[in-house]
């Protein structure tokens, strides 16, 4: 069980806005950036979000993240079907020392 | 462009010390600021983070599996290596070597991936 909290699954029609969130503490999301990984069916992952809610080059503005105390979320606007895939939230953890992954979203596009 | 390539056995038997090599091509690992990762995916499972290391000596591991960990680099072929000691089947994954960033959840290059079956 992830110290970080996600919904395993998720689902929305093409063309519509999804959001999933990641819930932590003040030990990691309250006090440190928070990551976004897509990981495409036999894929490695790939960074999506960075220090919370920037985009590295090449990721489409559909997606979007922000960060609230200890509560995370990824947005995904103008579904697509390639959009489907699993989605992973990562922090560092203060008290742990190491960076921890929230359990994933498997994100179905109907 | 900056790659990574991991190679390793695929298969290791209980007890054994699994050894992974991560190849970087297109930057040095001297480079300052990143560390130099790895990480896993058991069959059907989530991301977790080993450890990093930096070519100027600090490793971070993760705390649960820290006493079966080296993560070590080798500056003159530009790699970087794993070794987890007294394997089990709960080792059985996906592994992936990665660029990240001290104390942070970034990882901007990955590897494929290798995966390893204990048996």
């Amino acid at each position: 069980q992830s110290v970080l909290t996600q919904p395993p699954s998720a689902s929305e029609t093409p063309g519509q806005r999804v959001t999933i969130s990641c819930s932590g503490s003040s030990s990691n999301i309250g006090s440190n950036f928070v990551y976004w990984y897509q990981q495409l069916p036999e894929t490695a992952p790939k960074l999506l979000i960075y220090r919370n809610d920037q985009r590295p080059s090449g990721v489409p503005d559909r997606f979007s993240a922000s960060k609230s105390g200890t509560l995370a979320s990824l947005a995904i606007s103008g579904l697509r079907s390639e959009d489907e895939a699993d989605y992973y939230c990562a922090v560092w953890d203060d008290n742990l020392s190491g960076v921890i992954f929230g359990g994933g979203t498997k994100l179905t596009v109907l | 462009q900056v790659q990574l390539q991991e190679s390793g056995p695929g298969l290791a038997k209980p007890s054994q010390t699994l050894s992974l090599t991560c190849t970087v091509s297109g930057v040095s690992i001297r480079i300052a600021g990143y560390y130099w990762s790895w990480l896993r995916q058991q069959p059907g499972g989530g991301l977790e983070w080993i450890g990093y290391t930096y070519y100027a000596g600090r490793t971070y591991y993760n705390p649960s599996l820290k006493s079966r960990l080296t993560i070590s680099l080798d500056t003159s072929k530009n790699q970087m290596s794993l070794k987890v000691y007294s394997v089990s089947v709960a080792d059985t994954a996906v592994y992936y070597c990665a660029r990240g960033l001290q104390r942070q959840g970034y990882f901007d290059f990955w590897g494929q991936g290798t995966p390893v079956t204990v048996s």
